[in-house]
């Protein structure tokens, strides 16, 4: 069964930092990689998508890569702002099936 | 196109009542999934369909939960009888068929049962 795991489950930075938000999954055959963003009572916005046969993906001062043979992606911020601050979840796509699994998801606090 | 729509956006209710919560996909969208998402648990799978047919509802927790979707435009979620340990918010998402595309989400109904 495939398992999501984003450590640590919180973080609080100041303002301008460069972070780097880790996920880790147990089973290598995925489609794609996905983060997401989630505000307070809000619902999931799509960051980034990595395939499979990708290495990394880039969208303004984010920057996702994905490891697929050690299970492990990470979510890079760049010179990070107070508008940064919301939850970020990874999931990843089962190979075999259109399950998206997700992580429990790292809430993050920029401080101006 | 206006995205994934999800309503109520909130529903309030007594334990015991039926609760439908409803969806309607991205045109074009084959594949749709209801998620729960509490604090203890974070974001978990209930059930997906492809071009309409359910694929897998191993998520569902219990009989009180059934979920249909009669058409490619839009999927209900119901719980009957409601109990208070299902209150939680309920997310539907879309995605074109290819497992290789991004998911997109709905708002979110946030339910609440008394």
């Amino acid at each position: 069964k495939q398992e999501v795991t984003q450590i640590p489950a919180a973080l609080s930075v100041p303002e301008g930092e460069n972070l780097v938000l880790n996920c880790s999954f147990t089973d290598s055959a995925i489609y794609n990689l996905q983060w997401f963003r989630q505000d307070p009572g809000k619902g999931l916005t799509s960051l980034l998508l990595i395939q499979s046969s990708q290495r990394e993906q880039t969208s303004g001062r984010l920057n996702a890569s994905l490891d697929k043979s050690s299970g492990r992606s990470t979510l890079y911020i760049a010179a990070s702002q107070p508008g940064d601050s919301a939850t970020y979840l990874c999931a990843v796509r089962e190979g075999g099936s259109e399950k998206l699994v997700f992580g429990k998801g790292m809430k993050l606090t920029v401080n101006p | 196109d206006a995205g994934v729509i999800q309503s109520p956006r909130h529903e309030v209710t007594e334990m015991g009542q039926e609760v439908t919560l409803r969806c309607k996909p991205i045109s074009g969208h084959n594949s749709l999934f209801w998620y729960r998402q509490t604090m203890m648990r974070g974001l978990e799978l209930l059930i997906y369909f492809n071009n309409n047919v359910p694929i897998d509802d191993s998520g569902m927790p219990e009989d009180r939960f059934s979920a249909k979707m009669p058409n490619a435009s839009f999927s209900t979620l119901k719980i009957q009888p409601s109990e208070p340990r299902d209150s939680a918010v309920y997310f539907c998402a879309s995605t074109p068929t290819l497992a290789g595309t991004e998911a997109f989400f709905g708002q979110g109904t946030r339910l609440t049962v008394v």
